[in-house]
């Protein structure tokens, strides 16, 4: 079973650009979130998607961040503009969940580095 | 809210050294605790957990105790090796809240 992909691994753009990170969950898992971790702290929640819809966005810094999910499978996290204090490296899980959070667990992707100039 | 503090890195270890990682957390209701693990070029992966008090979750030789009278879960291993070179979050999550509030991850490195 392929597990949680991410794509770009890296991605160097400079301030003021759009950057688009994509992430492919575990086929069926119709939960999906995105976290971001920033200069070695800790790992931040960022959003939760269950299918195409946002459960909770609470975690999303601002509006230049802007979270989708066509048709219950993969997600897009675009950054527009982007700032320097976006740089970080951005995860998304996926999990099913079929019986209430946390009975299933959480599988990771291996990230997406972001570094801005 | 919800927090998780543990111990800061960098770790380095000797192999079948004894690891010990410190995990403490403040929450509003109940938690469930996880360990996760991130070894070099891979994502984040579920270590051990445990859903309630005086639980332990075990995997890989490593343990941790959820402890409520101290708001603890430590991590330990008797005797590590080179591959468990990586780096350490401690996790909590809510039972009726989806997302996971972590540490700030703790390097460990493991010398032959």
């Amino acid at each position: 079973e392929a597990g949680v992909t991410q794509f770009p691994s890296h991605s160097v753009i400079e301030k003021g650009q759009t950057v688009t990170l994509r992430c492919d969950p575990i086929s069926g898992h119709d939960n999906l979130y995105w976290y971001r971790r920033v200069m070695g702290k800790e790992i931040k929640f960022l959003l939760h998607f269950v299918k195409e819809s946002k459960q909770d966005e609470s975690g999303m810094p601002n509006n230049r961040f802007l979270a989708e999910r066509t048709g219950g499978t993969y997600s897009t996290l675009k950054v527009q503009p982007a700032e320097l204090e976006d740089s970080g490296v951005y995860f998304c899980a996926s999990s099913q969940d079929r019986a209430g959070p946390f009975t299933d667990t959480q599988y990771f992707g291996p990230g997406t580095r972001l570094t801005v100039l | 809210g919800n927090s998780v503090t543990q111990m800061e890195g960098p770790v380095t270890l000797s192999e079948e050294a004894f690891l010990t990682i410190n995990c403490t957390y403040t929450a509003t209701g109940y938690p469930s605790l996880f360990w996760y693990v991130q070894y070099p070029g891979e994502g984040l992966q579920l270590l051990l957990k445990a859903t309630k008090a005086d639980d332990k979750g075990s995997n890989k030789g490593f343990e941790a105790t959820y402890r409520k009278e101290t708001t603890s879960f430590h991590l330990e291993k008797g005797s590590v090796q080179v591959s468990d070179s990586a780096v350490y979050f401690c996790a909590l999550g809510e039972i009726n809240d989806y997302k996971l509030s972590f540490g700030a991850g703790t390097t460990v490195t493991v010398r032959a």
